[in-house]
């Protein structure tokens, strides 16, 4: 039971690249998430899914784009790097209790520099 | 002002110390409270949950005050091994979105 993996963990950019960052988790949860951390920032929601075959936006949304590839994958675009998406990239799933408690589980993270 | 607040830190305190954290939230609607730990350069895990009632988990207490809005974590007998940064985190009415405080950091010293 692997849990939430990410894959690339490190990753350098050049402004105007693409890539798509990895994720995925063996635990069976419906709803999957993608957060950027930066210093003194927190967490900060990008997208999420709540259940396989739907995105919403979170609070930081613009240029990132996702893919509910099926229960267990998760994925993040980012069409044109720029320098402000350098951060740490977590991604997450969650479970549900009854009366609505979600406990989420994390990936490593993927640190990414965008240059 | 931010959905979730908490003071930074860092909190720098000898081993065996006793020290508490608290974070407050906005939305009055806000169903669901977590206390999480992440240690430098990994991801955060939880740490426990917390009930109207309060609970304990050992060296831990955590509290709900939902009329002044607030969450508290309470550390007792620091260990070395407590150094990290805690995060609340609210899940909010419909449950999808879980927001969280940029975190407090606390050193433990010998």
């Amino acid at each position: 039971n692997a849990g939430v993996t990410q894959t690339p963990k490190f990753q350098v950019l050049k402004t105007g690249q693409s890539m798509t960052l990895q994720c995925a988790q063996d635990m069976n949860h419906n709803s999957m998430y993608w957060y950027r951390q930066d210093p003194g920032m927190g967490l900060r929601l990008i997208y999420y899914s709540a259940s396989e075959g739907t995105t919403d936006k979170g609070e930081v949304p613009n240029g990132y784009n996702v893919s509910r590839l099926n229960k267990r994958e998760f994925s993040l675009r980012l069409e044109s790097a720029a320098p402000s998406q350098t951060s740490v990239y977590f991604c997450a799933s969650s479970e549900e209790f009854q009366g609505g408690w979600k406990t989420q589980y994390f990936g490593p993270g993927t640190r990414l520099l965008v240059l | 002002r931010k959905e979730v607040e908490q003071d930074p830190g860092p909190f720098n305190v000898p081993e065996g110390a006793t020290v508490a954290f608290n974070c407050t939230y906005s939305n009055s609607a806000s169903q669901s409270f977590f206390w999480y730990r992440q240690d430098c350069r990994k991801e955060p895990k939880l740490l426990m949950s917390v009930y109207s009632s309060g609970n304990e988990d050992g060296r831990f207490t955590a509290q709900l005050n939902r009329a002044s809005q607030y969450i508290s974590l309470l550390i007792r007998d620091s260990k070395l091994s407590d150094s990290a940064t805690y995060l609340c985190a609210v899940v909010n009415t419909g449950g999808f979105k879980t927001i969280f405080g940029a975190g407090t950091r606390l050193f433990v010293k010998a």
